[in-house]
C-alpha cells in the first residue's frame, strides 16, 4: 500500500504570496490532519479533515485554510505569506476510528 | 504551559547504553503516541498507547494513566537510533506535541 504523499516537497515563496500544498492519504483513510513544524514552536496542529468536513482546527490565523476532496485528498492554503510561515508542513492520515497516524514526508516551505 | 512536557531535551549516549525518554502530560487523553523523526523530516509513528506497555524490537513504551506519564526505552542503543523522539497526546480529535528529545548515539 502506498504511503502518504505530499507535493511539492520543497517550495520557496516571497512575502505576501499565497501557497497551496497537497496531501494524498493512504488509500482507505478518510481523515487527514495538517501540522506545522518550526524550530521555535515544534510541531503544532493546524486542522483535521474527515469526509470533506473540517473536524478540528488548531490555533492558527484565518490565513491558513484547507479543504478535502471526495477522494480524501487534501489541500492546505496559506494566503498573504509571512516570514514566520517558513516551516515544514506535514500531513498525516488515519482510518476512521483509529488513533494511529501515518505521516507524509512533509513540504518544506521557505518564505523570503 | 505546554500540555505535553518531555525530558530530557537532548541526550547523548554511547552505543549499547539503555536509554529512557520521559513524557508528562496535563490533560485527559484518548491515546499517547511516540514518534521518531530522522534528519530530513520524515516522521514515523512508533507506538500508540492508551494503557500498559508495548514492545517492538529494542523499543519499549509504557504509560501510567493515573500519573499522566509515559516513558520510551531503547535497549542496546545503536547509532541508527539517533533521531528526535516526540511524544504526542490525542484529545478531542486534536494532537498536542512535546518539544522532542534529540538523541545522539555515539559508536
Amino acid at each position: 500500500k502506498a504511503g502518504v504523499t505530499q507535493t511539492p516537497r520543497y517550495l520557496i515563496k516571497t512575502r505576501g504570496q499565497q501557497v497551496t500544498l497537497s496531501c494524498s492519504p493512504i488509500s482507505g483513510h478518510r481523515s487527514v490532519s495538517w501540522y506545522q513544524q518550526t524550530p521555535g514552536q515544534g510541531l503544532q496542529f493546524l486542522f483535521e479533515y474527515f469526509s470533506e468536513t473540517q473536524r478540528n482546527k488548531g490555533n492558527f490565523p484565518g490565513r491558513f485554510s484547507g479543504r478535502q476532496f471526495s477522494n480524501s485528498r487534501s489541500e492546505m492554503n496559506v494566503s498573504t505569506l509571512e516570514l514566520g510561515d517558513s516551516a515544514l508542513y506535514l500531513c498525516a492520515s488515519r482510518r476512521g476510528g483509529s488513533d494511529t497516524q501515518y505521516f507524509g514526508p512533509g513540504t518544506r516551505l521557505t518564505v523570503l | 504551559k505546554n500540555e505535553v512536557e518531555q525530558s530530557p531535551q537532548n541526550l547523548t549516549a554511547q552505543e549499547g547504553e539503555f536509554i529512557t525518554i520521559n513524557c508528562s502530560y496535563s490533560v485527559g487523553i484518548s491515546a499517547l503516541h511516540w514518534l521518531q523523526q530522522h534528519p530530513g523530516g520524515g516522521i514515523v509513528s512508533l507506538f500508540m498507547l492508551s494503557s500498559g506497555k508495548k514492545k517492538h524490537g529494542r523499543l519499549i513504551a509504557t504509560i501510567n494513566i493515573q500519573e499522566k506519564h509515559s516513558s520510551l526505552h531503547i535497549t542496546a542503543s545503536h547509532p541508527r537510533d539517533s533521531a528526535v523522539y516526540i511524544c504526542a497526546v490525542g484529545r478531542d480529535n486534536q494532537f498536542y506535541f512535546g518539544t522532542g528529545t534529540s538523541l545522539t548515539v555515539i559508536p
